[in-house]
C-alpha cells in the first residue's frame, strides 16, 4: 500500500514569508508526528496527533509553528514569517494505535529559507 | 537528495563483516529502545525495536541488545551488504503519555566492497 507521502518535496522561500508543508498519513494510521532534522543532526520532535485527542504541542519551537490535523488525516505544518534558522528537512509520520516505536516516515520537505 | 549527517560519527566495515552500532540513552524510564535506518534523500526506516524487560532481541540479519545497567542499547547487523550503507540512528520512548519519540544523533555505515 502507500506509504507517508509528504509535498513539497523542497520549498525554498524567502524570509519573512509564511510556508504550508502538507502530509497525507498511511491510510487507517490514528496517530501523526511532525520531526524537523536540520543537518549533521538527529530528529527533534515538533508536534503529535492521535485521533480526537488534543495534539501534543511541546515540540514547537515558537508560537510562529503551528498544525492541524483534518478529519482525522492530512496534515498541515505551517510556519510564519519563516527565519533562516527554520531550514531543515521537515519529517512526518504515521503509526497505528498505540505502536508509536514503530513509526513509517515520508521521505520529508526540504524547506530552505534564504 | 542532500545527504544528512555530514558531519556523524562514521563507521566503516568490509562487506561481508560485521557490523556492530553503539548508542547511549539517558532515560531510564523509556519502556522502548527502537533502531531506525536513513538512506540519503529519505526518511528513517524502522529496522527493530526492543522492550526495556528484555536485554536482547533478534531480526533478520540484525541483533539488537539492551544494558539498562549501563543505558547502552547496540544493533548488531550480520554479513553487512552494500546496501545495509546509511545513518543508523537510536531512539528511545521516554514518557508513554507522549508516544513521540526521542532520537540520538545518529552513525554513518559505510561499507566498502
Amino acid at each position: 500500500g502507500a506509504g507517508v507521502s509528504q509535498s513539497p518535496s523542497n520549498k525554498v522561500t524567502e524570509k519573512g514569508k509564511d510556508v504550508e508543508l502538507r502530509c497525507d498519513p498511511i491510510s487507517g494510521h490514528t496517530a501523526l508526528y511532525w520531526y524537523r532534522q536540520s543537518l549533521g543532526q538527529g530528529l527533534e520532535f515538533l508536534i503529535y496527533f492521535q485521533g480526537n485527542s488534543a495534539p501534543d504541542k511541546s515540540g514547537l519551537p515558537s508560537d510562529r509553528f503551528s498544525a492541524e490535523r483534518t478529519g482525522g488525516s492530512v496534515s498541515t505544518l505551517t510556519i510564519q514569517r519563516t527565519q533562516q534558522e527554520d531550514s531543515a528537512v521537515y519529517l512526518c509520520a504515521s503509526s497505528y494505535g498505540t505502536g508509536a516505536h514503530e513509526q513509517y516516515f515520508g521521505p520529508g520537505t526540504r524547506l530552505t529559507v534564504t | 537528495g542532500e545527504s544528512v549527517g555530514l558531519h556523524l560519527p562514521t563507521l566503516s566495515v568490509q562487506e561481508g563483516d560485521n557490523s556492530i552500532i553503539n548508542c547511549a540513552y539517558s532515560n531510564s524510564a523509556s519502556d522502548y529502545f527502537i533502531w531506525y535506518k536513513q538512506e540519503s534523500g529519505k526518511g528513517p526506516q524502522f529496522i527493530i525495536d526492543i522492550r526495556s524487560n528484555m536485554d536482547k532481541r533478534q531480526g533478520q540479519r540484525v541483533t539488537v541488545l539492551l544494558n539498562k545497567t549501563v543505558k547502552h542499547l547496540s544493533l548488531q547487523i550480520a554479513a553487512t551488504q552494500p546496501g545495509d550503507s546509511a545513518v543508523y540512528f537510536c531512539a528511545e520512548n521516554p514518557d508513554t503519555g507522549r508516544r513521540a519519540l526521542t532520537f540520538g544523533s545518529g552513525t554513518r555505515l559505510q561499507v566498502q566492497p
